[in-house]
């Protein structure tokens, strides 16, 4: 199994631009997450999806961040327009059947750079 | 806000001692949990999952779970150096429906010395 696939690795972007993050989960997994990572505020957790449907997008933070999942095998995070704040490294997950207690098996992560 | 509290570290342990990482949550209806390590500059890496009260082993690895307590611990036995690393503790909940949300802690940060 090739685990999570995130890309790019890393984007370095100026403020204002479009940035988009892409996401394939493992597949059969059908749940899938975004988290977000600082040093000051650890991972947070930014939206998720149970079968391509948004559960839970109360971590958004803000209308200039939105998530699509078109079908099983992609998702995708954009940040229109950024910012210098929106710097962090940001994580898919996806976990199998997702009622709270299967595990969630992280991507490699975006690290994500805002100048 | 439901949370997950842990001590952010360092904790330094000499090699071949017994690390202990702690985690409190503060959700009581918390259904399960998860230890994750992370190493430097790498993704969250699952090590552990608990769901009874008790302890769960798993090679030199040991969870405990106490519900009535909300505390959920992780025994690191025979530490190697290798294990340096911050490891997060994740619980999961029912926030509705069908919502489960996974919190993470902010890590404890592990030094195992040789």
């Amino acid at each position: 199994d090739a685990g999570v696939i995130q890309s790019p690795r890393h984007e370095v972007t100026e403020m204002g631009q479009e940035v988009t993050l892409r996401c394939k989960p493992i597949s059969g997994h059908n749940s899938l997450f975004w988290y977000r990572q600082t040093m000051m505020r650890g991972l947070e957790l930014l939206i998720y999806f149970n079968n391509n449907v948004p559960i839970d997008d109360s971590g958004m933070p803000e209308d200039r961040f939105s998530a699509k999942m078109p079908n099983a095998s992609f998702s995708t995070l954009k940040i229109q327009p950024s910012e210098p704040r929106d710097s962090a490294v940001y994580f898919c997950a996806s976990s199998l059947a997702w009622t709270g207690g299967t595990p969630a098996f992280f991507g490699q992560g975006t690290r994500l750079t805002v100048v | 806000q439901k949370e997950v509290e842990q001590n952010s570290g360092p904790l330094s342990v000499p090699e071949g001692a017994i690390a202990s990482l702690n985690c409190t949550y503060s959700d009581r209806g918390s259904q399960s949990f998860f230890w994750y390590r992370q190493y430097s500059g790498k993704s969250p890496e699952l090590i552990m999952f608990i769901y009874s009260n008790g302890d769960k082993e798993d090679g030199r690895f040991t969870a405990q779970l106490n519900k009535a307590s909300q505390y959920v611990s992780l025994l690191i036995r025979d530490s190697q150096p290798s294990d340096s690393a911050t490891y997060l503790c994740a619980v999961s909940g029912n926030s509705g429906g069908s919502n489960y949300k996974l919190t993470f802690g902010k890590g404890t940060l592990l030094t195992v010395n040789p």
